[in-house]
């Protein structure tokens, strides 16, 4: 759900390690997520997204899951590289068109 | 294509004072607009959304409100600015409720 008043958990990777980012959704009446990148002072951009009828959807180098059960997506990006450094939201939308991001993580790449 | 575009990039404003922020999308037609407010080091926070001309719908109470004078047109406004209205705004929009979002750049907002 929306946490937008938090700091933002961060992970911390090294270059060429797998990275896991996690995010919880409340809303049971969503049906299509998506992951944005943000860097410094820039709008998000889109990564990937999943409609909630898969449970899996594969880009290059990321991999979205959805457990609709926990209601928990979770992005992960193969071998990090220093350009993936950044601020990573989940979002959640309906029908309704409402679409709403989630509290997001900032990732650092160590070289 | 389609593009967005929001200006101002930055604006400083005194407390008080009106604001206008405004967005336009081209190359497409009927689309969801959305306005988004990000403080420094936090998630964004949906203000406003439309999914269609004269539909605006409201997220949060506060002293500002939004206009959809045209299809492709979103405008955020505020009559008088509080300090807490400093921050990062941004613009988007999508093709429905089951597709991205693209965002604009931004306007950073320093209410002084």
């Amino acid at each position: 759900g929306e946490s937008v008043g938090l700091h933002l958990p961060t992970l911390s990777v090294q270059e060429g390690d797998n990275s896991i980012i996690n995010c919880a959704y409340s809303n049971s009446a969503s049906d299509y997520f998506i992951w944005y990148k943000q860097e410094s002072g820039k709008g998000p951009q889109f990564i990937i997204d999943i409609r909630s009828n898969m449970d899996k959807r594969q880009g290059q180098r990321v991999t979205v899951l959805l457990n609709k059960t926990v209601k928990h997506l979770s992005l992960q990006i193969a071998a990090t590289q220093p350009g993936d450094s950044a601020v990573y939201f989940c979002a959640e939308s309906n029908q309704g068109g409402k679409l709403i991001f989630g509290q997001g993580t900032e990732l650092s790449v160590k070289p | 294509s389609q593009t967005i575009h929001q200006w101002p990039a930055t604006l400083v404003q005194p407390v008080g004072s009106p604001l206008s922020l405004e967005c336009t999308v081209e190359g497409t037609s009927n689309p969801n607009l959305y306005w988004y407010r990000q403080a420094a080091g936090r998630g964004l926070q949906l203000l406003f959304y439309s999914v269609g001309i004269g539909q605006i719908s409201s997220e949060v109470p506060q002293n500002l409100s939004a206009s959809r004078p045209q299809d492709r047109q979103f405008i955020l406004s505020s009559k008088k600015l509080l300090l807490s209205d400093s921050g990062f705004y941004l613009c988007a929009w999508s093709l429905n409720s089951n597709t991205e979002a693209f965002f604009g750049q931004g306007t950073r907002l320093t209410v002084v």
